[in-house]
């Protein structure tokens, strides 16, 4: 079947504006990881989601971010007051379990902020 | 505080020689440590995990806990082997730990 798909692949935002992306993870997997990955770093852990709860979210910069996955599946991470410094390339993971277990990486949805 | 170090932005090897590329990791427990690899205008995926003890396209890693390392390495570097590798640690299973990546070319 098809793997972790995102969307938008690009997001272009004016300052200030609110932002809203996809994650459609591997059907069946339990977990589903948000990073965030800045020019020139490796992927930074934003927040984990174990079914349809949220278990930790320690990695979420501000309160300017929001996740969900309602539903268990399809999860949304949403940047209200988007900021220069929120560009980065988002992406998102899923495994069917949780330690140890191999996650599943979507292509990321490349956000710029001007 | 960086949990994941990865000292090389930028390695180049020429085919058929050896590579190393080198992984030093903050933590007193018992992590899981993973390579995973990006080819260009692929996605991320993984490459291997210390618990699996596996050879992945030749490639291998040993845990050392007293130097709290996880050095990739393959005797005989291929051209396919061009690609950004990044290291990561768990500890908790649910937050994983990136290094900033190193970036591996094999020269022809």
């Amino acid at each position: 079947g098809a793997g972790v798909s995102q969307s938008p692949r690009y997001k272009v935002a004016k300052r200030g504006q609110d932002v809203a992306l996809r994650c459609d993870p591997i059907s069946g997997h339990v977990s589903l990881f948000w990073y965030q990955q800045a020019l020139g770093q490796g992927p930074e852990f934003l927040t984990y989601f174990q079914n349809e709860a949220q278990l930790d979210k320690s990695g979420l910069p501000s309160d300017r971010f929001f996740a969900e996955r309602p539903e268990g599946s399809v999860s949304t991470l949403k940047i209200q007051r988007t900021q220069q410094e929120d560009s980065a390339v988002y992406l998102c993971a899923s495994s069917l379990a949780s330690w140890g277990n191999e996650q599943f990486f979507g292509p990321g949805t490349r956000l710029t902020v001007l | 505080a960086q949990r994941v170090t990865q000292p090389e932005k930028l390695l180049s090897v020429f085919k058929g020689a050896p590579v190393e590329l080198k992984c030093n990791y903050s933590y007193s427990g018992s992590p899981e440590l993973f390579w995973y690899v990006q080819y260009s205008r692929q996605r991320l995926q993984l490459l291997l995990r210390h618990i699996s003890r596996e050879s992945i396209k030749g490639f291998t890693a040993d845990l050392n806990k007293g130097e709290t390392s996880f050095h990739l390495k393959k005797p005989f570097a291929q051209e396919e082997d061009s690609a950004m590798y990044y290291c990561a640690l768990s500890f908790t299973g649910n937050q994983f730990y990136f290094g900033t990546g190193t970036s591996l070319t094999v020269i022809p």
